[in-house]
């Protein structure tokens, strides 16, 4: 069963530009959304997460948005730099603890 | 991901062996989490424990997979008599008391080839 997921397997977006990646849920007791960035061969790591309670979480470049009404949030990115080309993974935690992925997007700047 | 230390980083085994697969969670860190990533897929949790405890196994599968936090040394992820379908990456988290998500932190992973 997929609790956690993200349809678009690759997204290719010109440098500058923004970019925007989307993830669906279906566990309304999901407690906090996360996004990780992960390299080939490396572990994911943290990006930026959001707690059920809020609607929008900003740290930089990166914001993440909450509808709750649409068991959806998505990554938004501006802008976007060479350097943030990897997969990136939604994730979602019940309790705080178990994280449930979804399967990545792989994202493409273009300089 | 500095501080949770995974190794081998890379492991070959043939089909039948076993393979063990370590994790030293980041200092001061309790909880270790171990997770999977199939070729094409996203990363499916594994088991979570606590110091001699397991609190978690439900990613588990029932047979052959086994894993331990003992009170002294690294966490084991063990897999005994290993089939070609086992080869993936393994990754190993950890966080600290009152975890709210965003505090786990990941090591760089074990990719496991079984020929």
């Amino acid at each position: 069963d997929q609790q956690v997921k993200q349809n678009s397997p690759s997204l290719s977006v010109q440098e500058g530009r923004i970019s925007i990646l989307n993830c669906d849920y279906t566990n309304s007791m999901f407690d906090y959304f996360l996004w990780y960035k992960k390299y080939p061969a490396e572990g994911p790591t943290f990006l930026i997460s959001i707690s059920s309670i809020k609607d929008k979480n900003e740290d930089g470049r990166f914001t993440v948005f909450l509808n709750k009404s649409a068991k959806h949030l998505s990554l938004h990115i501006v802008p976007s730099q060479p350097g943030d080309s990897a997969v990136y993974f939604c994730a979602a935690t019940l309790y705080g603890n178990k994280l449930v992925f979804g399967a990545g997007t792989i994202l493409r700047v273009k300089s | 991901n500095a501080g949770v230390m995974q190794n081998p980083r890379h492991l070959v085994r043939r089909r039948g062996q076993e393979a063990r697969l370590r994790c030293s969670p980041m200092k001061g860190h309790s909880h270790v989490y171990w997770y999977r990533q199939l070729p094409e897929e996203g990363l499916k949790f594994m088991v979570y424990l606590q110091k001699e405890n397991i609190i978690d196994e439900s990613g588990m599968p029932k047979e052959r997979f086994s894993a331990e936090f003992p009170k002294e040394g690294p966490s084991i992820l063990r897999i005994q008599q290993v089939v070609r379908g086992d080869s993936a990456a393994y990754f190993c988290a950890s966080s600290g008391q009152g975890t709210t998500g965003n505090t786990i932190y990941f090591g760089e992973g074990s990719w496991l080839t079984v020929v």
